[in-house]
């Protein structure tokens, strides 16, 4: 039982270029989130998605997009990266269903580390 | 606005020292709040508090949550280097998406 898999687990880009960051959960978790880390600045939620084919914004959206075609796989982009961007990137899921008081724990990737000169 | 703040921001202890650490927050639909620790690597749960005044424990670890006063501690008795770590709370929020907002984390060394 892997959990959360995110890949590539490293990357560096150039500004401008544009890459894609997978997450993938075997968990059957309807909840899927995308947040980066920085120093100082805690977690901080860039998009999320309750279910398969839908996908809603978080806190700090620009210059991402996202994706959630399957409901195990939840894909952040970056179309056109820029040093602001240079962030530890984490996915995060729950299992999402309807339940009495807070039952739901965030299980996390490793982190996606990317640089972008 | 900061919805969830942790204090201190960091702190240096020596071994066998007792530590508290603090969280406050301010959500509107407050469902849990969670604690977690970061080393290096990906957080890992340690505490889901819901209910004020019940106290949770794993070993050397504690934490309450006082919801009149919007706020929790964590306590870490008899500390080890291997507690070393970054100490992250988080409060989610029930409504759509369940949103967790996380606090920016207390930064814990352990001191030989």
């Amino acid at each position: 039982n892997a959990g959360v898999t995110q890949t590539p687990k490293f990357r560096v880009l150039k500004t401008g270029q544009s890459m894609t960051l997978l997450c993938a959960q075997d968990m059957n978790h309807e909840y899927m989130y995308w947040y980066r880390q920085d120093p100082g600045m805690g977690l901080r939620l860039i998009h999320y998605s309750v279910g398969e084919g839908t996908t809603a914004k978080g806190e700090v959206p620009d210059g991402y997009n996202v994706s959630r075609l399957k409901k195990q796989n939840f894909l952040l982009g970056l179309e056109s990266a820029a040093p602001s961007q240079t962030s530890v990137y984490f996915c995060a899921s729950i299992k999402g269903t309807t339940y009495s008081s807070g039952a739901n724990v965030l299980t996390f990737g490793a982190g996606s580390r990317l640089t972008v000169l | 606005e900061d919805k969830v703040v942790q204090s201190p921001l960091s702190l240096v202890v020596h071994e066998g020292d007792t530590v508290t650490l603090n969280c406050s927050y301010e959500v509107t639909n407050f469902r849990s709040l969670l604690w977690y620790k970061q080393e290096k690597k990906a957080p890992t749960f340690l505490f889901m508090l819901t209910s004020s005044g019940i106290e949770k424990k794993s070993g050397r670890l504690s934490s309450i949550l006082d919801k009149k006063e919007l706020s929790s501690i964590l306590n870490i008795t008899a500390t080890q280097t291997g507690d070393s770590a970054i100490y992250l709370c988080a409060v989610e929020e029930g409504r759509t998406g369940n949103q967790f907002y996380f606090g920016t984390g207390t930064s814990l060394t352990v001191i030989p």
